[in-house]
């Protein structure tokens, strides 16, 4: 049961955009449409971004965006700002009826 | 207020056990499904395991680190739910959060802008 690969690190200019991968397998990520990305800001619980590979909850800002395709899925956050700066995780229901997340991204904002 | 909150981390041996609660609040806890999510300090998340709804006969399911040494349980006539560690190892010491999800939000209040919630954590460490 691997994670879900990301990559460790990614930047921006604040009003850049920004996208983060998270790559699985045909097993997960490609056989799902129920992938989610979370935001964690240090010492804090994870915030749900987006769910349903692209769904956002209401109280997330249109800035975030999510798709998939084949294996891998990826957030996209346009007009990048300060706050926006923070560890990023996808998570990816599995065939064994289980869930994963992706060993995280860290976001600096320049 | 919609919310979850974690109780029962602390010290314990290696080889001993440990029960966790995760207390809800001000949303339909029976509606919801609970994961367990931990981390490991400067690490990133791990999920644990999961309890399904009464409708889902509370069917869990348990990532493969855990799997046959943690028991996960809930008991919604008192909007919570547990996590019952046994046979702990030194890597199961981490922050254990809770998560409470329902498809659409359907569990929270209308005024609710999210689809989940989550617990603040409560941290668990194995030593001798």
């Amino acid at each position: 049961q691997s994670a879900l690969t990301q990559p460790a690190s990614v930047s921006g200019s604040p009003g850049q955009s920004i996208t983060i991968s998270c790559t699985g397998t045909s097993s997960d990520v490609g056989d799902y449409n129920y992938v989610s990305w979370y935001q964690q800001h240090p010492d804090k619980a994870p915030k749900l971004m987006i769910y349903d590979v692209s769904n956002r909850p209401s109280g997330v800002s249109n800035r975030f965006s999510g798709s998939k395709s084949g294996n891998t899925a990826s957030l996209t956050i346009s007009g990048l700002q300060a706050e926006d700066e923070a560890d990023y995780y996808c998570s990816s229901f599995s065939s064994s009826n289980t869930r994963m997340f992706g060993g995280g991204t860290k976001l600096t904002v320049l | 207020e919609v919310q979850l909150v974690e109780s029962g981390g602390g010290l314990v041996q290696p080889g001993g056990s440990l029960k966790l609660s995760c207390a809800a609040s001000g949303f339909t806890f029976s509606g919801s499904a609970v994961h367990w999510v931990r981390q490991a300090s400067g690490k990133g998340l791990e999920w644990v395991g999961r309890i399904g709804r009464k409708a889902n006969r509370y069917a869990t399911t348990y990532g493969e680190s855990v799997k046959g040494r943690f028991i996960i349980s809930r008991d919604d006539s008192k909007n919570t739910a547990y996590l019952q560690m046994n046979s702990l190892v030194t890597e199961d010491t981490a922050v254990y959060y809770c998560q409470g999800y329902c498809s659409g939000g359907s569990c929270f209040p209308p005024d609710y802008d999210g689809v989940d919630v989550w617990g603040q954590g409560t941290t668990v460490t194995v030593s001798s």
